[in-house]
């Protein structure tokens, strides 16, 4: 399957623990995008990656957030510090830049802070 | 979701068309999107219209672009039960990075 893969699928913590996920993308996608999806809601932006350097971040994305890309091809988000609020769908998607306007979504990792 | 609205629900009959609307804000959108999403599942793409033209038409699936009145609509032809989930209307603006600004969804229920 060459489609964007992000693991774990769910994760489950208790609140004030650390979480990673990883997102790897298409292959030869450089642009690489996470998303947080609440229930009842669309996705929300957090951050935006081209190659190894990520260019947008998104005001949602507090200091508890770090995004990180070092090579340019997988990507990891962690939070620090985990609350309640937290609690939600992170999708990540990419997209290539010579057919950047079509960006490809993984399945998500589902995070429960109890 | 606030520059990109959509209605919540929209219940149809097997075999009739649906037709989901969104309306926008940003005039300098360029791409507009629909995505649908399955239960539990990531977003499929499904297609997309760039803002110079005003219908796109790939199989069951018409998009229809007003960008007078910045509305979108997604018609899909002889829905099928298969065809139930939510579908989000995206916006992006190019110039650069094309990230995608998303409504929250109109959650389409088809009964036989």
């Amino acid at each position: 399957d060459t489609g964007v893969s992000q693991n774990p699928r769910h994760k489950i913590t208790k609140r004030g623990q650390n979480v990673t996920f990883r997102c790897d993308p298409i292959s030869e996608h450089n642009r690489l995008y996470w998303y947080r999806q609440t229930l009842g809601q669309g996705p929300e932006f957090l951050t935006y990656f081209q190659n190894e350097a990520q260019l947008e971040k998104s005001r949602l994305l507090s200091d508890r957030f770090s995004a990180e890309r070092p090579k340019g091809s997988f990507s990891t988000l962690e939070i620090q510090r985990t609350e309640q609020g937290d609690s939600a769908m992170y999708l990540c998607a990419s997209s290539s830049d010579w057919k950047n306007t079509e960006a490809f979504f993984g399945q998500g990792t589902r995070l429960t802070v109890v | 979701g606030e520059d990109v609205e959509q209605s919540l629900f929209l219940s149809v009959r097997e075999g009739d068309s649906s037709v989901i609307n969104c309306t926008y804000t940003d005039s300098s959108s360029t791409y507009l999107y629909w995505y649908k999403q399955e239960p539990g599942a990531g977003l499929q793409l499904l297609t997309y219209i760039f803002s110079n033209m005003d219908m796109k038409q790939d199989q069951r699936l018409t998009v229809l672009l007003n960008k007078k009145d910045k509305h979108l609509s997604l018609r899909i032809a002889d829905t099928q039960t298969g065809d139930s989930a939510i579908y989000f209307c995206a916006e992006s603006i190019g110039g650069g990075s094309y990230i995608p600004t998303f409504g929250r969804g109109t959650s389409l229920i088809v009964h036989p």
